[in-house]
């Protein structure tokens, strides 16, 4: 079945730790999104990529990093900079930027210890 | 960007009652979704409905383009139905923005 895939489903992190999180969808989308959800609030965009090899800043960028390398692939480091990690992360695909309907992963709960 | 607000913040309906979801978007949209996030997280995409009316079963939508404006609407409410309903629209540059969202509680 193609969908999206994100993992590990949980995580635990020390403070001053890097964590990556993993995001692969098999549905041929060229664009890919980093969503945080915060307890009780919307989703915020961290990261997007509309193609290999290309990605931009979203609204909260600070304290994360991306890569593009393959298209089936989006993975987000939570680096050390980010000062409030602990978070529901979400990782969405479309074929294509525009409108087009966005596909979601199940995400992935990020808490720092 | 565009600015995404929703109305009202929480919702508990009796279950088999009726209800309507509303969400104001600040500009013009060419990309108007509506989406259902179950309790354990996962997002559903319900409508793309930049304009006009759609229905899906028990769920239908509205979108006035004109007046910046989307409605959904629940008809005979189920406890299945609960969770956070959340809107997002996109003018132009490749990006979705999300609404703050409605929780919904249906009681049996």
């Amino acid at each position: 079945d193609g969908g999206i895939t994100q993992s590990p489903k949980y995580l635990f992190r020390k403070e001053g730790q890097n964590v990556t999180l993993s995001c692969e969808q098999n549905l041929n989308h060229d664009a890919m999104y980093w969503y945080r959800q915060d307890p009780g609030q919307g989703l915020r965009l961290i990261y997007y990529s509309q193609i290999v090899n290309d990605f931009q800043k979203g609204d909260i960028a600070e304290g994360y990093s991306v890569s593009r390398e393959k298209k089936e692939s989006f993975p987000l480091t939570v680096t050390s900079a980010q000062k409030n990690p602990t978070a529901f992360y979400l990782c969405a695909s479309r074929i294509s930027s525009g409108a087009n309907v966005l596909t979601f992963g199940a995400g992935s709960r990020l808490t720092v210890l | 960007g565009i600015q995404v607000e929703q109305s009202p913040p929480d919702l508990i309906l009796q279950e088999g009652a009726n209800s309507t979801l509303r969400c104001n978007f600040s500009d013009s949209v060419n990309n108007l979704q509506w989406f259902h996030q179950n309790p354990w997280g996962q997002l559903i995409n319900l409508f793309y409905i930049p304009s006009g009316t759609k229905q899906n079963g028990r769920l239908s939508a509205t979108t006035v383009a004109t007046e910046r404006y989307s409605l959904l609407y629940i008809s005979s409410s189920q406890t299945t139905d609960s969770g956070v309903y959340f809107c997002a629209g996109e003018a132009a540059g490749n990006k979705l923005t999300f609404g703050g969202g409605t929780r919904v509680l249906v009681k049996p």
